[in-house]
This record gives C-alpha cells, sequence and structure tokens, in this order.
C-alpha cells in the first residue's frame, strides 16, 4: 500500500515568505508527527496529533510555526516569515495507533525547505 | 532530557566484514528503541524495533540487541555488501510521550 506522502519535496523560498508543507500519512494510521533534520544530524521532533487533536507541540522552536490537521488525515506545517535558520529537511511519519508507541512509525520522504 | 549518541559517526569497511554500529542513551525509561536506515533522497526506513521487555531483534543478516539497565544498544550487521551503504539512526521513545528522540547517526560505506 502508500506510504506516507509529503509535499513539495522541494521548497525554495525567500526570507519573509510564509510556507506551507503537507503530509498525508498512511491510511487508517491515527498518529502523524513531524520532524526537523539539520543536515548531518538526526531528526528532532516538532509536534504530533491523534486523529485531530494537537498533543504535544513542545518541540515547535517559536511562534512562527504552526501545525494543524483538521480532519484527522492530511497535516500541514506552516512556518510564518521564513528565516534562513529554518532551512533544514523536514519529515512527517505516522503510526497506527495512539498512546506510548510500540508500533513503528513510518516516515515519509521529507520535505527539503530552503530558505534564501 | 533524553540523549542519544552513536558511535561512531562514519565507518568504512570492506565488502563480506561483519560490524557493530552503537547506541547509547541517557535516561532508562523508554518504551523501545528503533533502529533506522537513511538514504539520501530517500525517507527514513525501519530496520527493527526492539520493546523495553526485549532483549534483541533479528531480520535477516541484522541484529540489534537492547541493554535498557545499562543505556545501551547495539546493530550488528553480518557480512556486509555495498547496498548496506547509508546512515544509520536510532531512536528511542520514552515511557514519558510518543516522540522519537534520535542519535545523529553513524555514517556507513561499504567498499567493493
Amino acid at each position: 500500500g502508500a506510504g506516507v506522502s509529503q509535499s513539495p519535496r522541494y521548497k525554495v523560498t525567500k526570507r519573509g515568505q510564509d510556507v506551507a508543507l503537507r503530509c498525508d500519512p498512511i491510511s487508517g494510521h491515527v498518529s502523524l508527527y513531524w520532524y526537523r533534520q539539520a543536515l548531518g544530524q538526526g531528526p528532532e521532533f516538532l509536534t504530533y496529533f491523534n486523529y485531530e487533536a494537537q498533543q504535544d507541540k513542545s518541540g515547535l522552536p517559536n511562534d512562527r510555526f504552526s501545525a494543524e490537521r483538521p480532519e484527522g488525515s492530511i497535516s500541514t506545517l506552516t512556518i510564518q516569515r521564513t528565516e534562513q535558520r529554518d532551512s533544514a529537511m523536514y519529515r512527517c511519519a505516522s503510526s497506527l495507533v495512539p498512546g506510548q508507541g510500540a508500533l513503528e512509525q513510518y516516515f515519509g520522504p521529507g520535505t527539503r525547505l530552503t530558505v534564501t | 532530557k533524553q540523549e542519544v549518541t552513536q558511535i561512531p559517526a562514519a565507518l568504512s569497511v570492506p565488502e563480506g566484514e561483519n560490524l557493530v554500529l552503537n547506541c547509547s542513551f541517557t535516561d532508562s525509561a523508554i518504551y523501545n528503541l528503533q533502529w533506522f536506515r537513511q538514504d539520501p533522497g530517500k525517507g527514513l526506513t525501519s530496520l527493527l524495533l526492539i520493546q523495553s521487555s526485549q532483549r534483541e531483534q533479528t531480520s535477516g543478516r541484522l541484529n540489534a540487541s537492547l541493554d535498557k539497565s545499562s543505556g545501551r544498544s547495539t546493530l550488528y550487521i553480518a557480512a556486509s555488501q555495498p547496498g548496506d551503504s547509508a546512515t544509520y539512526l536510532c531512536a528511542v521513545i520514552e515511557t514519558s510521550g510518543s516522540r522519537l528522540t534520535f542519535g545523529e547517526g553513524t555514517q556507513l560505506t561499504v567498499n567493493p
């Protein structure tokens, strides 16, 4: 079956512009996670949802970052007034059930964001 | 705060060699540990997941062990092949939540 998909795969934007990154999880997966990965480092947690409810947003770096999942499926991560330090790979993952993650998280291909 | 460390940061071996990648974590209150493979331009591929009650998991030429009390995991790759060349990431989920905390990865190169 289809895996986690993300769009766009690559995004180049000018400093100060807003960007919206989309994640389409595996069908039927309840939990959805956003991570950010800088070059040469492991991914860092940003936020996650169970169904449409945002459960933990403690990893969002500042109030320019927000995420939503209004119908409990597709999620959008929005970055307002982008800065060069926001350049990174943004990764989305999903897992089948909520709660303490006994089950695996499945990752999408990521969106490479470059802010010029 | 949980910290995950992977050693070595990079490893280059000849084809056919058996090798071990190391992962350590500071807080032993974990729910599970996952090993991932990362290829350039692609997503993270889950290789093995070990729940905290387990000691090891095996898949093909891969074997992962977990010693929760000492905060360590190893990924053993037998008879390495050039196609194994990738970055290998270790990540833990703590009992307090669902987020994965990742190490920085080991970049493996297997030379033909």
